[in-house]
């Protein structure tokens, strides 16, 4: 069984510092990790995935995610947030055993405040 | 290029009544997902098909609940008898991998379904 857990379902944080949305995994197999972006009546949009290669990813936009196996977490990070980053963010696992459903957070809705 | 296509986009159907949801993946896309997420939750997953072939349906909530893909592209995600527990935006997803490969899965803008 694979699960994760957000941290926080509400982040707010001002236009330039730094964004921090939380994560936890839990998987029987070693992981795939994913974060998706969701705006306002658009898609989901892969943000960065992990896949058992270098342990720090680097996504579109700015953000990157750290795989941390001893702490089971993927937190996202973004040095300098911009109010277009205002939006649901959800991290994701899969593992490559059997089929690749997605299994998804509650999602980490990101305030800017201007 | 054409990305993930669902139709129709929102759908009002009145509870007991049959609905049909249509995803179009992207061109030569193996897998096809679909995902139902309530609001205010993440998308969880329905049922899975390789090409043609439904290889995972774990997620299906009912029998009421049927989903083909009979050609290996389009897919229909049929749900009989509508109840209001079923409002929800259903999501489609599509992606080139097969099992055990690395893969990203592209989704479509989703079916908002309301049971009134």
């Amino acid at each position: 069984a694979q699960s994760v857990t957000q941290l926080d379902s509400h982040v707010s944080v001002s236009e330039g510092t730094p964004v921090l949305l939380r994560c936890n995994y839990s998987s029987s197999y070693s992981p795939s990790l994913f974060w998706y972006v969701q705006h306002p009546n658009k898609g989901l949009q892969l943000l960065l995935k992990y896949t058992s290669a270098a342990t720090l990813v680097k996504g579109i936009n700015g953000f990157e995610a750290e795989f941390k196996k001893s702490e089971t977490s993927f937190h996202l990070t973004k040095p300098s947030a911009h109010m277009s980053d205002a939006a649901e963010y959800f991290c994701v696992v899969s593992d490559l055993e059997g089929n690749e459903k997605l299994t998804f957070g509650t999602g980490t809705r990101l305030t800017i405040i201007p | 290029g054409a990305g993930v296509s669902q139709s129709p986009r929102y759908k009002v159907a009145k509870r007991g009544q049959d609905v049909a949801l249509r995803c179009d993946p992207i061109s030569g896309h193996v897998s096809l997902f679909w995902y139902q997420q309530a609001l205010g939750q993440g998308p969880e997953f329905l049922t899975y098909f390789q090409n043609e072939a439904q290889l995972d349906k774990s997620g299906l909530p009912s029998d009421r609940f049927f989903a083909e893909r009979p050609e290996g592209s389009v897919s229909t995600l049929k749900i009989q008898r509508t109840q209001q527990e079923d409002s929800a935006v259903y999501l489609c997803a599509s992606s080139l991998a097969l099992a055990g490969a690395s893969y990203e899965q592209y989704f479509g803008p989703g079916t908002r379904l309301t049971v009134t």
